[in-house]
């Protein structure tokens, strides 16, 4: 069992429609990242949150420790929102991320 | 302001082949990363490096070498390249440091075939 799921691995939406991407872990955390990769291939950190709720334009980040579980949401998704969003923790007491596999978002107008 | 700049960002090579991936950062940040990403799986880590001079071996290092003989390069070696080398290679960087670490900014991309 991977130590970070992602869950839906592929999500298609219309223009519009509020996206909710979850992700869940199983080791003790400092932080956990939220990554966009979009289909060029590059990757932009979106969020890094160890608590709580974090606002961004559109996006919001969401975690909750004791349940080992994050939610990204989107609100009002548009066509330029499709990417692969990854998910990542850090292990606390290391250096190191640990990443997802990825939920792929279609956007469709 | 250029972030994280990889070269090259394509390369065929052949088995046996020897090469090497730049990676430039101008942030001045103390870390470096380079993973690779393969189709269904997330990334993973090959080296790590918290400050010049250091390296350290992430999650996948059999078949690669490093080098950060200057604060802003990180550089990513193969010395016989094998068919299981072909990914995708990122390298990343951040401040690092506190126990819940910082943002990592990655670069574009170098995509390595090798036949």
């Amino acid at each position: 069992k991977n130590e970070v799921e992602q869950s839906p691995q592929n999500l298609t939406a219309q223009e519009g429609e509020f996206i909710t991407i979850n992700c869940s872990y199983s080791v003790g955390i400092s932080a956990l990242h939220w990554l966009q990769q979009h289909p060029g291939g590059g990757i932009v950190s979106l969020f890094m949150l160890s608590s709580g709720k974090k606002k961004h334009g559109r996006l919001i980040a969401t975690i909750n420790i004791q349940e080992k579980h994050s939610s990204l949401h989107i609100t009002a998704s548009h066509p330029r929102d499709s990417a692969v969003y990854i998910c990542a923790v850090k292990r606390r007491g290391t250096d190191k991320l640990i990443f997802g596999t990825g939920t792929r978002l279609q956007v469709f107008p | 302001n250029a972030g994280v700049t990889q070269t090259p960002k394509f390369r065929v090579l052949k088995t046996g082949q020897s090469m090497t991936l730049l990676c430039a950062q101008d942030m001045n940040h103390e870390y470096m990363y380079w993973y690779r990403q393969d189709p269904g799986m997330g990334l993973r880590l090959i080296h790590y490096s918290v400050g010049e001079g250091t390296t350290a071996k992430g999650e996948v290092p059999d078949g690669y070498n490093v080098s950060r003989l200057k604060k802003q390069n990180f550089l990513l070696g193969l010395e016989s390249a094998a068919p299981s080398q072909t990914s995708v290679y990122f390298c990343a960087s951040s401040y690092g440091g506190e126990p819940s670490g910082q943002p990592q900014h990655f670069g574009d991309g170098t995509r390595l075939s090798i036949l």
